[in-house]
């Protein structure tokens, strides 16, 4: 069956650390592939996205993130997290179709940022 | 400036009521969703949109309803056969840079 996996449901790290969230897909076809950020009590937010081509992508807010076909995944990563980065973060996925693009997601990852 | 409104933010509703939230959007996209949200569950699909007066059943449709009668509007009926309302919805549509684009999102609480 199609899924995305996010492993980790809650992730601690202190601000100015490194930081990587875990994305594994499962599809017959490699598609299209997004990262969201959610703050408490809003709506998500575009961080970055893949369709073809270079597999480092770049996004808003410093972050980017790594499609490897061999493994499925798409891990996000930023440098240097700031305080403001805490929040939630889901991957998605969509099969490029004609029609109607069912999107799924995953089941998200919570990063807290401590001093 | 160009988006997606939901209202109302907050809703509280006794149980055995029917509830309306509403999502209206001035980016003349043609797809719109409504997802629910739940703590650790992601988020599910309830109701696609792809074009006026065409809707389909996503993956828990189940107690909920929907109307497309405008482009810009696609409002989302919590009905009482909903067993467990209480959640997050968002309403998002599809944009032309192939990506969904959500709203700031309901939250409907069950008394």
């Amino acid at each position: 069956a199609q899924s995305v996996t996010q492993p980790d449901i809650h992730i601690t790290v202190s601000e100015g650390a490194s930081l990587e969230l875990r994305c594994n897909y499962s599809y017959g076809a490699t598609p299209y592939l997004f990262w969201y950020v959610q703050s408490p009590g809003q709506g998500l937010q575009l961080l970055l996205k893949y369709f073809s081509g270079d597999t480092l992508v770049q996004g808003i807010k410093g972050f980017e993130a790594e499609f490897k076909r061999s493994q499925s995944s798409f891990n996000l990563r930023k440098p240097s997290v700031h305080w403001s980065d805490a929040a939630e973060y889901f991957c998605a996925v969509v099969l490029p179709s004609g029609g109607y693009q069912k999107v799924t997601f995953g089941t998200g990852t919570k990063l807290q940022v401590i001093p | 400036d160009g988006g997606i409104t939901q209202s109302p933010k907050y809703l509280f509703r006794k149980e055995g009521q029917n509830v309306t939230l509403s999502c209206e959007q001035n980016l003349n996209h043609d797809a719109m969703y409504w997802y629910r949200q739940d703590p650790g569950q992601g988020l599910r699909l309830i109701y696609y949109s792809q074009i006026v007066n065409d809707f389909q059943k996503g993956d828990i449709a189940e107690g909920y309803s929907v109307s497309r009668e405008k482009k810009e509007s696609f409002p989302l009926t919590v009905t009482s056969a909903q067993k467990n309302p209480t959640a997050f919805y968002l309403c998002a549509s599809w944009t032309r840079g192939l990506e969904l684009f959500f709203g700031e999102g309901s939250r409907l609480t069950v008394l």
